[in-house]
């Protein structure tokens, strides 16, 4: 299994400009997720999905998109990138939304700077 | 809302030391509490975690007990190695909701 993946690793945007962070699972999990860190804050979570078709607002979510069409993907649009939104995002899944204490596996991260 | 309070600042500690790292939580209902630790450009990856009151989760020589009459789940370990140097986080999800709510984070660097 690899896990949580997610593209790129590194991205660099103008401000103004659109792009889709990519996340993909190949475990079958239902609950899916995607968090911002940022230094001192700790991991603030956008978006979020409990299966495909299913997605909902997180703590931070103004400024990006979520669809979830398949189980294993979870791509996080940015519609007009600001220097805010410059960040670490991380992708997470888990098995289930309603499991007691489930693990979530987290992806290698996506390091945004937007100028 | 839930939240989740860990200590301010790095820890830098000697190899051997001993390692605390204070966490609060503040819940409506019965969370289950995570340490996650992330180290130096990864992901995080779950280092224990309690279900309920007076659990104890341990792993890799940590430990944190489930605390309810003082919402608290410290971190701890006896003697701590230079691989230990990382970035440690408090967290916890509600019964029935696997939204995570995160504290701030803490680095902590073991020195040789």
């Amino acid at each position: 299994n690899a896990g949580v993946t997610q593209t790129p690793k590194f991205q660099v945007l103008k401000t103004g400009q659109s792009m889709t962070l990519q996340c993909a699972q190949d475990m079958n999990h239902e609950y899916m997720s995607w968090y911002r860190q940022d230094p001192g804050m700790g991991l603030r979570l956008i978006h979020y999905s409990v299966g495909a078709g299913i997605t909902d607002q997180g703590e931070v979510p103004n400024g990006y998109n979520v669809s979830r069409s398949t189980t294993e993907d979870f791509p996080l649009r940015l519609l007009s990138a600001a220097p805010s939104q410059t960040s670490v995002y991380f992708c997470a899944s888990s098995y289930s939304n309603f499991a007691v204490g489930d693990e979530q596996y987290f992806g290698p991260g996506t390091r945004l700077t937007v100028t | 809302g839930n939240s989740v309070t860990q200590m301010e600042g790095p820890v830098t500690l000697s190899e051997e030391a001993f390692l605390t790292i204070n966490c609060t939580y503040t819940a409506t209902g019965y969370p289950s509490l995570f340490w996650y630790v992330q180290y130096p450009g990864e992901g995080l990856q779950l280092l224990l975690k309690a279900t309920k009151a007076d659990d104890k989760g341990s792993n890799k020589g940590f430990e944190a007990t489930y605390r309810k009459e003082t919402t608290s789940f410290h971190l701890e370990k006896g003697s701590v190695q230079v691989s230990d140097s990382a970035v440690y986080f408090c967290a916890l999800s509600e019964y029935g909701n696997n939204r995570l709510a995160f504290g701030k984070g803490n680095q902590v660097v073991v020195i040789p």
